[in-house]
């Protein structure tokens, strides 16, 4: 079952611009992960925040976590039209034993030159 | 560092025939697993290997899927026979023990197309 709901679905923005995509989860969770996927490729890790931390940078990467209302959001300023890509949230949390990595359904980025 | 090999890149089957994938894991990794991408949704987890045990096969439809990691390297995945649900991507990607997320390194997918 996936448990991450990105929105919106779809974005399409002008290159330079700020593109935000939120992430909402049901259950609770050891870590919130951002992925990327180009077209065709596979999966490339983005950044990762702990539910202990509200609030990490990397380059032009922003993530915020709120654990209270299960929600995560990815910033990404100053977009590239190499920033075009699809955008999977996946919460990581113990379950039965085996570390679960549980994906949603992913948000389509066009950043337009 | 090479990456996570995986072959073919792409098949195209008639539903009932039966279609293997291959997977190569970054050299070192113990843990390697298999995922399902259906277009338009995000990766569904099929089985995880530590070494050459299955950890977790939950989500694995048994009935026409299977996967083997015997020498606790390459693995395989098998399904047999196919169904026109099953077109779809599939990834492996693999992590060294006791990582999070963060390490775990993908494929770049067999895609699958079933007629």
């Amino acid at each position: 079952s996936q448990q991450g709901e990105e929105d919106p679905q779809a974005l399409s923005i002008q290159e330079g611009e700020n593109a935000t995509m939120n992430c909402s989860y049901k259950t609770s969770i050891n870590n919130l992960q951002w992925y990327r996927q180009n077209s065709g490729r596979g999966l490339v890790h983005l950044i990762l925040i702990r539910s202990n931390e509200r609030e990490k940078h990397s380059g032009r990467l922003r993530v915020t976590l709120d654990t209270s209302k299960k929600s995560s959001s990815l910033l990404i300023t100053a977009s590239r039209a190499a920033d075009t890509a699809s955008y999977f949230c996946a919460t990581d949390g113990k379950a039965g034993g085996s570390e679960k990595l549980v994906f949603g359904k992913g948000m389509k980025l066009t950043v337009n030159p | 560092e090479a990456g996570v090999a995986q072959s073919p890149r792409y098949k195209i089957i008639e539903k009932r025939q039966s279609v293997a994938f291959w997977c190569n894991p970054i050299s070192g990794h113990a843990t390697l697993y298999w995922y399902q991408q259906i277009l338009g949704q995000g990766p569904k987890l099929l089985i995880q290997f530590q070494n050459n045990g299955v950890v977790d096969d939950s989500q694995l439809p048994k009935d026409r899927f299977s996967a083997e990691r015997l020498k606790g390297v390459d693995s395989t995945l098998k399904i047999q026979p196919a169904k026109l649900e099953d077109s779809a991507v599939y990834l492996c990607a693999s992590s060294l023990i006791g990582t999070s997320g963060r390490d775990r390194f993908f494929g770049p997918g067999t895609r699958l197309t079933v007629l």
